[in-house]
């Protein structure tokens, strides 16, 4: 397997712009996470879905944030507008159940910088 | 409040040395406890789980958890420079509704110098 595919990798934008990551999980995966690296906080979860319904949104900063996942095999984290402060590493990760046991892989992630 | 503290770092050990890093948690309830590393500019990696009271040992890597004390451990034995990365603690919660939810730690960077 590709294991967990993620795009961009990097993106420069402009604050006020809307920004659009995408994520494809691993195939089989019922799980997805959406994560939020910055030195400040360290890794925050942002959401995530059980198959393709939002489970636990908590950690959603503002309503600037939304995510979807359409189907088994694709998620977007879409930020409007965007602003400095969202600048950071955006994670996202899946695994195959949510047994305690279980794994989550991460994407390689997508570098976000906003301007 | 679920909150999962790991020693800060950064830790410098020599090489073939054993480095040893921490992690607390505040929930008792929890029940899984893992290990990620995370190499600069990379995503975090699996490296060790363990679920029960003891040691779990995998080649090198030793995690020794003890839920009455809330603490677990990550020792790497024989250290090399490629083991220089940041550590993440994570910790499940419980077997409810937070199913599958991981909490992490802020991360303890390892430098192992040759």
């Amino acid at each position: 397997d590709a294991g967990v595919i993620q795009s961009p990798r990097h993106e420069v934008t402009e604050m006020g712009q809307e920004v659009t990551l995408r994520c494809k999980p691993i195939s089989g995966h019922d799980y997805l996470f959406w994560y939020r690296q910055t030195m400040m906080r360290g890794l925050e979860l942002l959401i995530y879905f059980n198959n393709n319904v939002p489970i636990d949104d908590s950690g959603m900063p503002e309503d600037r944030f939304s995510a979807k996942m359409p189907n088994a095999s694709f998620s977007t984290l879409k930020i409007q507008p965007s602003e400095p402060r969202d600048s950071a590493v955006y994670f996202c990760a899946s695994s195959e159940t949510a047994g305690t046991t279980d794994t989550q892989y991460f994407g390689p992630g997508t570098r976000l910088t906003v301007l | 409040q679920k909150e999962v503290e790991q020693n800060s770092g950064p830790l410098s050990v020599p090489e073939g040395a054993i480095a040893s890093l921490n992690c607390t948690y505040s929930d008792r309830v929890s029940q899984s406890f893992f290990w990620y590393r995370q190499y600069s500019g990379k995503s975090p990696e699996l490296i060790m789980s363990i679920y029960s009271n003891g040691d779990k040992e995998d080649g090198r890597f030793t995690a020794q958890l003890n839920k009455a004390s809330q603490y677990v451990s990550l020792l790497i034995r024989d250290s090399q420079p490629s083991d220089s990365a940041t550590y993440l603690c994570a910790v499940t919660p419980d077997r409810g509704s937070t199913l599958g939810r991981l909490y992490f730690g802020r991360g303890t960077q390892l430098t192992v110098w040759p």
